[in-house]
């Protein structure tokens, strides 16, 4: 089992350009979770969606959307790419609930110029 | 008050050296309770849940105390692949998880 897979690894990006980051897990995990990482600030949620069909805004939403294609993929995209949003970002997902323990995706760094 | 406290550390020590890290939390309705590990550069991944009355695995050792809103890692005869930040990480009253900023640590030889 690959667990879960982020694509990019890597990307850069203009201000203003969109793009979307792809997460995918095979661990039939219902919760999946889109965070961002930046120096000193920890992880920060940016979205959730506790099963297919459903999605909800997390700490730091503002500038992004989700899509919850199905069980297995939850996407983030970002429609006009600012560079306050340089940042490494971390897809994960869990069984049950979202208070179950969460296994994470290798993450995307992003830079935005 | 934040939510999830941590010392950031660094912690330096030697190997073969037992290190205790210590993190607090705010919200007195949460239920679970982890640690995780990450490497530089590298996803946070799961080192252990932290059970009411206290877990061990390997050389690592987990402590809640639901009263002072506490939880402990110890760990016992560090290693140099020891060395990395650890998490401490609290669900939000059953809905999602709270990371702590993160403590980190550098064994030594």
């Amino acid at each position: 089992n690959a667990g879960v897979t982020q694509t990019p690894k890597f990307q850069v990006l203009k201000t203003g350009q969109s793009m979307t980051l792809q997460c995918a897990q095979d661990m039939n995990h219902n919760s999946m979770y889109w965070y961002r990482q930046d120096p000193g600030m920890g992880l920060r949620l940016i979205y959730y969606s506790a099963s297919e069909g459903t999605t909800d805004k997390g700490e730091v939403p503002n500038g992004y959307n989700v899509s919850r294609l199905n069980k297995r993929e939850f996407s983030l995209r970002l429609e006009s790419a600012a560079p306050s949003q340089t940042s490494v970002y971390f897809c994960a997902s869990s069984g049950a609930d979202p208070s179950y323990e969460q296994y994470f995706g290798p993450g995307t760094r992003l830079t935005v110029t | 008050r934040k939510e999830v406290e941590q010392d950031p550390g660094p912690f330096n020590v030697p190997e073969g050296a037992t290190v205790a890290f210590n993190c607090t939390y705010s919200n007195s309705a949460s239920q679970s309770f982890f640690w995780y590990r990450q490497d530089c550069r590298k996803e946070p991944k799961l080192l252990m849940s932290v059970y009411s009355s206290g877990n061990e695995d390997g050389r690592f050792t987990a402590q809640l105390n639901r009263a002072s809103q506490y939880i402990s890692l110890l760990i016992r005869d560090s290693k140099l692949s020891d060395s990395a930040t650890y998490l401490c990480v609290v669900d939000q009253a059953g809905t999602a998880l709270i990371f702590g900023k993160g403590t980190t640590l550098s064994v030594s030889s």
